[in-house]
């Protein structure tokens, strides 16, 4: 079935080193979705993006969407220990009515 | 602070047991939505609700029976459920009910970690 591929499951970094996490689908997307889950918490949204080869910041954060609008990556510049969680995204498929959540990329960070 | 509120936190029940899970969201959406979240699993959408009307059961076991009586609550009555059942359940809500030229962002409760023994 239709569904989306989140790489990698996890990640490890030296405090200061760069994240990327890679979400992929087969099929043409609507829009995409990002959220964050700190340990022991709950997702909450970081951004949308909809228009294709769209590029979105958020201080250390950049968001992109790719220009076939079937995937997108979230890239953190310098992690901090504030980054440490899962970060997820979230895909409304085209012809759904409903977000389908990637597997998620658990980030731990070595200060 | 997380505009929706879910109780209780942590609940354990035995297989035999009736419980209810509760979310109230005070952010004046209109769709709730009950996702279970399992370790290694993607967020698995269960149910939603679009001004208090349910517009999706997705494909969940009948010992799961969700309860909207208005906008603002949710519930998720739980019986004779199985281990396997042992999960976080979150409650979520929108400004409007996900689709195809609507995509308001998901608020999410602090969830339910439910023990089934």
């Amino acid at each position: 079935g239709q569904q989306v591929m989140q790489i990698p499951q996890y990640q490890h970094v030296q405090e200061g080193e760069d994240f990327t996490t890679y979400c992929n689908s087969s099929t043409t997307l609507s829009n995409i979705q990002w959220y964050k889950q700190r340990p022991g918490g709950h997702p909450v949204f970081l951004i949308q993006l909809v228009k294709s080869g769209e590029v979105k910041k958020q201080k250390r954060l950049t968001f992109q969407f790719g220009e076939a609008k079937k995937n997108s990556s979230l890239h953190i510049t310098a992690t901090q220990t504030t980054d440490v969680g899962t970060y997820f995204c979230a895909v409304n498929l085209q012809g759904a009515q409903k977000l389908v959540f990637g597997q998620g990329t658990r980030l731990t960070i070595n200060p | 602070e997380t505009g929706v509120t879910q109780t209780p936190r942590h609940l354990v029940m035995g297989m035999t047991n009736k419980k209810s899970l509760k979310c109230e969201q005070h952010l004046g959406h209109n769709a709730m939505y009950w996702y279970k979240q399992s370790a290694k699993k993607p967020l698995e959408l269960m149910f939603v609700y679009s001004l208090e009307e349910r517009v999706e059961n997705n494909s969940v076991p009948s010992r799961f029976s969700p309860e909207c009586p208005n906008s603002s609550h949710l519930f998720l009555h739980l019986h004779t459920l199985q281990p396997e059942d042992s999960a976080l359940y979150l409650c979520a809500s929108s400004q409007e009910r996900q689709g195809v030229n609507n995509n308001s962002p998901l608020h999410f409760g602090n969830g339910t970690r439910l023990t089934v023994t």
